[in-house]
């Protein structure tokens, strides 16, 4: 079945590092690739998304491209801050489905001053 | 334009007891899909529906159910609760559902079982 593996955590940097986080994904035909963020307590945020292999979403200097030769969607930012410690999950879309979405693990990214 | 909200924030329930989840989707939005989120795990698809149908399930025992209401409200039913049912349950609402379509998802309820 479809399914979303992305690296372990949790990745600790100081701010201003760059960042990159893993993310590969194994899917029949051609799903939709989502990068979501979840804050201590709180539900999840859509960061970016990707709908056909090629595609760049980019949001709040967070960037990631759908590569179908390799199934990869890796997360990438220039310069973190501390305000983006929190948790990362990579998802794709079924697209065998009714949008019903497939998650990895989650990331959890610490960002110390 | 409100977002998805969903009630209660947080529940304590005992072994064998039932609960019930609400979940109101975003404006314009006709789908709600339901998820599990285990502590420290990646949120877990439970089912979704559409036209007041649950139109997809995940790998979830009949003992989890929902509804959905003419106005696209839902709600998450769980019957017979055991430990293994402690989590966050999130509502994530879109249009129609179509494959591709973003998600939005609501706080989530933090469900304790003891």
């Amino acid at each position: 079945g479809d399914s979303v593996t992305q690296m372990e955590g949790p990745v600790t940097l100081s701010e201003e590092a760059f960042l990159t986080i893993n993310c590969t994904y194994t899917a029949t035909g051609y799903p939709s690739l989502f990068w979501y963020v979840q804050y201590p307590g709180e539900g999840l945020q859509l960061l970016l998304k990707a709908t056909k292999a090629d595609d760049k979403g980019s949001n709040k200097g967070f960037e990631a491209t759908y590569r179908k030769e390799t199934t990869s969607f890796h997360l990438e930012k220039g310069s973190v801050q501390v305000s983006d410690s929190a948790v990362y999950f990579c998802a794709l879309s079924d697209p065998g489905g009714y949008n019903k979405l497939i998650f990895g693990a989650g990331t959890r990214l610490a960002v110390h001053p | 334009d409100a977002g998805v909200t969903q009630s209660p924030t947080h529940l304590i329930k005992t072994r064998g007891q039932q609960v019930t989840l609400r979940c109101s989707p975003k404006s314009g939005h006709d789908t709600v899909s339901w998820y599990q989120q285990a502590l420290g795990q990646g949120p877990q698809f439970i089912f979704q529906y559409y036209e007041e149908e649950e139109r997809q399930r995940g790998n979830f025992p009949d003992r989890f159910s929902g509804h959905q209401f003419p106005n696209y409200s839902s709600e998450l039913n769980v019957n017979a609760l055991w430990l293994g049912d402690s989590a966050l349950y999130l509502c994530a609402s879109s249009f129609r559902g179509s494959s591709g379509e973003t998600q939005y998802f609501g706080p989530g309820t933090r469900l304790l079982v003891l």
